[in-house]
């Protein structure tokens, strides 16, 4: 049973427009959320987070809001861009500031940005 | 300062045979954790540890098994190797509580023949 859906595996856009990658999660116990980027043959590389307390976080280019009624969240990029093609993956867990050992990821989503 | 590194980048061993990986996470970070990412299963935790304990775990079999040296260096063994556990092993290192996202390193690519 998959705690943290990515539904779309695959995102293409345009150079300069906005991307938005979605996540669903099933357990409300998840307070602490994460992206991270990935290229292939390389380890993920941490993008953003949110706590269940806020709903929004921006840095830069990245913003990710949080619906927590909906157990939904989503990352924007601004405006979207070549480099930017890579693996997406959500992640989520428990104990934000306690035991943050446990990950869960979702199963990525392949962001293509055209030029 | 430098990021997580993973040694060794590649390996091939046989079915049987057993396997250490090691990881060496960013000065001053004292949280270790193991994921293993396969096509099928994507990424998975595996465990974790802070300041030498194992503070939490996966559900993978007992032949998975890590530790934590005083360090902050942490290695994982996979006894009894079987075709199935060929991946890509990642290990991620974090500051510890309150701040607590990962970073992860470069990863182990193992096959098992």
């Amino acid at each position: 049973d998959q705690q943290v859906k990515q539904n779309s595996p695959s995102l293409s856009v345009q150079e300069g427009r906005i991307s938005i990658l979605n996540c669903d999660y099933t357990n409300s116990m998840f307070d602490y959320f994460l992206w991270y980027k990935k290229y292939p043959a390389e380890g993920p590389t941490f993008l953003i987070s949110i706590s269940s307390i806020k709903d929004k976080n921006e840095d830069g280019r990245f913003t990710v809001f949080l619906n927590k009624s909906a157990k939904h969240l989503s990352l924007h990029i601004v405006p979207s861009q070549p480099g930017d093609s890579a693996v997406y993956f959500c992640a989520a867990s428990s104990n934000y500031g306690g035991s943050q050992g446990n990950l869960i990821f979702g199963k990525g989503t392949k962001l293509s940005v055209k030029p | 300062k430098a990021g997580v590194t993973q040694t060794p980048r590649y390996l091939i061993k046989t079915r049987g045979q057993q396997v250490t990986l090691s990881c060496s996470p960013i000065s001053g970070h004292r949280s270790v954790s193991w994921y293993q990412q396969t096509p099928g299963q994507g990424l998975q935790f595996l465990f974790e540890y802070f300041s030498e304990t194992q503070r939490n775990k996966g559900n993978f079999p007992g032949r998975f098994s890590g530790r934590q040296f005083s360090n902050s260096r942490s290695e994982m063994n996979v006894s009894t190797l079987e075709l199935g556990d060929s991946a890509l092993y990642l290990c991620a290192s974090s500051p510890g509580p309150p701040t607590d996202t990962q970073y992860f390193g470069p990863g182990t690519r193992l096959t098992v023949l």
